[in-house]
């Protein structure tokens, strides 16, 4: 399986954007990139995934290298309730029967008010 | 809509002793996962059903782990006995058959083996 290198922590101000950076140098042609966050004392929670273009959604923008070996999460304004431990996971998209989630340590975002 | 539910939220238990954990999946969503998650580590995947079957067990310990989803909705997950190396968060998550995008986890139950 593909793996993906984040930074273990970062800091961010209220309000500010937050850029969250995941490399992932050995991926494939197949692989789907995810994001996901844990918040304190919760499960997981699906954030954003994209292939080759850059994706938006309600809560984050997702932005793609050209080489696909690394991304970027972006969240706009960070809030209070942004605070997490966010994950970069690899999935390929033709996995099959082992099509699963593979969950690094992620970057535990902490923001400042 | 309600989301995945888990119970126990908390559960203490002292080593060599059984313990169950039970999961009801958001209704329609007929895949559903059980993970571990040690202290300061992502969850890992123990197993996954679609519908009754389950298609990946090849990370649980099948010594002491075992897990049955008898009706294709609700799941138990249970160890008999319980080590030390146990203690964990036990995440179940369901989602939509063959969305394996977007899956959706409970609180999970937090284990303390004694």
């Amino acid at each position: 399986d593909a793996k993906t290198t984040q930074p273990n922590s970062m800091e961010s101000n209220e309000e500010e954007p937050v850029h969250l950076p995941c490399n992932h140098s050995t991926i494939s042609g197949t692989d789907y990139i995810h994001w996901y966050r844990q918040l304190p004392s919760q499960g997981p929670e699906y954030v954003i995934h994209g292939l080759t273009s850059n994706v938006n959604n309600r809560m984050a923008s997702l932005a793609i290298a050209e080489d696909r070996k690394s991304s970027t999460l972006i969240l706009h304004r960070a809030t209070l309730r942004d605070a997490a431990v966010y994950y970069c996971i690899l999935r390929d998209r033709y996995g099959g029967a082992t099509n699963k989630l593979i969950f690094g340590t992620g970057t535990l975002l902490a923001v400042q008010p | 809509e309600a989301g995945v539910v888990q119970s126990p939220r908390y559960k203490i238990i002292e080593k060599k002793q059984p313990v169950a954990f039970w999961c009801n999946p958001i209704s329609g969503h007929n895949t559903l996962y059980w993970y571990r998650q040690n202290l300061g580590q992502g969850p890992e995947l123990l197993i996954r059903y679609e519908n009754e079957e389950a298609v990946d067990d090849s990370q649980l310990p099948k010594d002491r782990f075992s897990a049955e989803r008898l009706k294709g909705v609700d799941s138990t997950l249970k160890i008999q006995p319980a080590e030390l190396g146990d203690s964990a968060v036990y995440l179940c998550a369901s989602s939509v058959t063959g969305n394996y995008n977007e899956q959706f986890f409970g609180p999970g139950t937090r284990l303390t083996v004694l």
